[in-house]
């Protein structure tokens, strides 16, 4: 039982334009989701979070949207670069554990 | 603060053989986490600890997994008799637990190999 799904598990996009990850998630006691970002041999790092009460947090480059109707959030990083590159996972939590999507590894092409 | 230390980063083992690795935590933080991710995958909730006591563990630790953190600091993860399923990047996180998101801090891992 998956409760947090990451679809896509590649994404190529072109270096200044935009790059959005998309996630969805089955458990509606989530309160918190996460946005993580990995680069091989690295363990994952933080990149930006949402309270369930919220439907749009901004940070930088780094936009993550939430539905919560439809049980889904999206990543929106504006303009890529090439060190976006990586591999990005969607993590949830309701009073327990994160838990991570698949990942989706983010291509930025110069 | 060097943020989260994990050893060794890399471990070849032989089916049957125990391994353990250790993680040390960031210094004021009073949660630790140990997750297993395998190709493909994202990471995978093993247990975790509050300060010594070990609140959660998954249904994925079986009885070969034991895990401890005798004061409070830094774990140890210790797979007795290893299959060759076993073989997996064991990542380690911690927390400091407080209003808000429960933002991990995770190590770069340890991977196994089992032969």
């Amino acid at each position: 039982d998956q409760q947090v799904k990451q679809n896509s598990p590649s994404l190529s996009v072109q270096e200044g334009r935009i790059s959005i990850l998309n996630c969805d998630y089955t458990n509606s006691m989530f309160d918190y989701f996460l946005w993580y970002k990995k680069y091989p041999a690295e363990g994952p790092t933080f990149l930006i979070s949402i309270s369930s009460i919220k439907d749009k947090n901004e940070d930088g480059r780094f936009t993550v949207f939430l539905n919560k109707s439809a049980k889904h959030l999206s990543l929106h990083i504006v303009p890529s670069q090439p060190g976006d590159s990586a591999v990005y996972f969607c993590a949830a939590s309701a009073l327990t554990p994160l838990v991570f999507g698949k990942g989706t590894r983010l291509s930025v092409i110069a | 603060d060097t943020g989260v230390s994990q050893d060794p980063r890399h471990k070849i083992t032989k089916r049957g053989q125990n391994v353990t690795f250790r993680c040390d935590p960031i210094s004021e933080h009073n949660r630790l986490y140990w997750y297993r991710q395998t190709l493909g995958q994202g990471p995978e909730f093993l247990t975790y600890f509050q300060n010594e006591a070990q609140l959660e563990k998954s249904r994925l630790l079986s009885d070969r997994f034991s895990a401890e953190r005798p004061k409070g600091s830094f774990s140890t993860l210790e797979i007795q008799r290893t299959e060759q399923g076993d073989s997996a990047m064991y990542l380690c996180a911690s927390s400091l637990r407080n209003s808000g998101a429960n933002v991990l801090t995770f190590g770069a891992g340890s991977r196994l190999t089992v032969l």
